[in-house]
C-alpha cells in the first residue's frame, strides 16, 4: 500500500513568518503535485514536480522534489492571511488519474 | 473555459437510500476521477474513467459505482447508503498527457442521516 505522510498536520503562525510543509513516501513518484483547498471548494493545483532535485517557485511559495523522487517540501516565505487553507500533496505512481493524497496541512496565518 | 461542474452541491439522504452524483469535466478533458473526502481519511480515490472505460478503481465496496458517457460527463452512484458515506465527493478531470494534474469541481456534500 502506497502511503504519503504529510507534516505538520496543523500550523498556526503570524503574518510574516516562514513555514515549511513536508511530504514523504517510501515509494518513488512519477510526479508529485501540491494542491491548496479552501473551505467549501475543491482542491486547486499549485504545482507539479517531475524531475528529482527539481525546484519550482510560485511567488512566495517554493516547491522542492527530492533527488530520489520520494519526498517533497513546500516552503512559504513571509506568510500572509490569504495563504490560509488546506495544503495537500499528492503522488502519482504512474496509475493514470489515481493520485495518493497526503492527509493535508491545515495552515492558519493570523494578521 | 468553464471549470468542472458537479451537481448537486448539497444533499441529505437517509440510510438505505441511494444517490447519484453528476460531473461535467472541462471541455476537452477525457479523464474523469472521483474522490471521497472526509475529515478522518482525507482524500481517497474512488475510480477513474477515460473514454467511457473504468481504468482504475480504489478500495471501496461495490455499493460505489460510476460510469462515463460519450461526452465525457460522468456519474457516480452509491447504493444502500450508510452513515459513514457522509462525505464531500469530488470529481476531477485531467488533460491528456498530464494524469497527475487534476482540476477539481467544488464537490457534492452528502449527508446521510
Amino acid at each position: 500500500t502506497q502511503l504519503l505522510e504529510q507534516s505538520p498536520q496543523f500550523l498556526s503562525i503570524q503574518e510574516g513568518e516562514n513555514l515549511t510543509v513536508y511530504c514523504n513516501s517510501s515509494s518513488v513518484f512519477s510526479s508529485l503535485q501540491w494542491y491548496r483547498q479552501e473551505p467549501g471548494e475543491g482542491p486547486v493545483l499549485l504545482v507539479t514536480v517531475v524531475t528529482g532535485g527539481e525546484v519550482k517557485k510560485l511567488k512566495r511559495l517554493t516547491f522542492q522534489f527530492g533527488d530520489a523522487r520520494k519526498d517533497s517540501s513546500l516552503h512559504i516565505t513571509a506568510a500572509q492571511p490569504g495563504d490560509t487553507g488546506l495544503y495537500l500533496c499528492a503522488g502519482d505512481y504512474n496509475q493514470g488519474g489515481k493520485l495518493i493524497f497526503g492527509q493535508g496541512t491545515e495552515l492558519s496565518v493570523k494578521p | 473555459k468553464a471549470g468542472v461542474t458537479q451537481t448537486p452541491r448539497y444533499l441529505i439522504k437517509t440510510r438505505g437510500q441511494q444517490v447519484t452524483l453528476s460531473c461535467s469535466p472541462i471541455s476537452g478533458h477525457r479523464s474523469v476521477s472521483w474522490y471521497q473526502q472526509t475529515p478522518g481519511q482525507g482524500l481517497q480515490f474512488l475510480f477513474e474513467y477515460f473514454s467511457e472505460t473504468q481504468r482504475n478503481k480504489g478500495n471501496f465496496p461495490g455499493r460505489f459505482s460510476g460510469r462515463q458517457f460519450s461526452n465525457s460527463r460522468s456519474e457516480m452512484n452509491v447504493s444502500t447508503l450508510e452513515l459513514g458515506d457522509s462525505a464531500l465527493y469530488l470529481c476531477a478531470s485531467s488533460p491528456q498527457g498530464s494524469p497527475g494534474e487534476l482540476f477539481f469541481g467544488e464537490g457534492s456534500r452528502l449527508t446521510v442521516l
